[in-house]
């Protein structure tokens, strides 16, 4: 298995532009994650699906950010309009999850996003 | 009040000694505990899982979990140069999907 893929691996983009962060979690995984990691806040859950439907996006800063997962092999993050605190690296994640006990979340290789 | 704590070091150790990490959870219904390794500039991986009370050990490294006092460390013995990495706690809350992560600790294994 190829693992979970992104793309881009890095974006550089000006403020105000949009910004579209793909994922492709590992096949047969029900669950899909997408954090945000910087060095002064960590890792942050932004929001996650389980078998396409979003669960919780409480996680999502703002407005500005969108997340789909139109089918079980695919799901994108989008910024719109992006800014210069929106830099930071992002992780995607996926799992075969199971509702009673945690379970173990597979990193992509995470997408650099610098917003200048 | 942080939902992980962890300290966020650097511990430094010499090579050959055990590296001792902790972290802290605030949500009492917690039932599953993950520690991560993160290399600079790579995503995380997972090292140690841990649901039940007590010690579960995995060659080097060894996990424990004290649900009373809402704590989770990890052990890691004979420390090689190699073990340099941010180790990132994780708690799976009530409920079962939501994952959140501590800040890290970053130690340093010197040769």
């Amino acid at each position: 298995d190829a693992g979970v893929i992104q793309s881009p691996r890095h974006e550089v983009t000006e403020m105000g532009q949009e910004v579209t962060l793909r994922c492709k979690p590992i096949s047969g995984h029900n669950s899909l994650f997408w954090y945000r990691q910087t060095m002064m806040r960590g890792l942050e859950l932004l929001i996650y699906f389980n078998n396409n439907v979003p669960i919780d996006d409480s996680g999502m800063p703002e407005d500005r950010f969108s997340a789909k997962m139109p089918n079980a092999s695919f799901s994108t993050l989008k910024i719109q309009p992006s800014e210069p605190r929106d830099s930071a690296v992002y992780f995607c994640a996926s799992t075969l999850a199971f509702q009673v006990l945690g379970y173990e979340q597979y990193f992509g290789p995470g997408t650099r996003l610098t917003v200048t | 009040q942080k939902e992980v704590e962890q300290n966020s070091g650097p511990l430094s150790v010499p090579e050959g000694a055990i590296a001792s990490l902790n972290c802290t959870y605030s949500d009492r219904g917690s039932q599953s505990f993950f520690w991560y390794r993160q290399y600079s500039g790579k995503s995380p991986e997972l090292i140690m899982f841990i649901y039940s009370n007590g010690d579960k050990e995995d060659g080097r490294f060894t996990a424990q979990l004290n649900k009373a006092s809402q704590y989770v460390s990890l052990l890691i013995r004979d420390s090689q140069p190699s073990d340099s990495a941010t180790y990132l706690c994780a708690v799976v809350n009530t409920g079962g999907f939501k994952t959140i992560f501590g800040a890290g600790t970053r130690l340093f294994v010197k040769a």
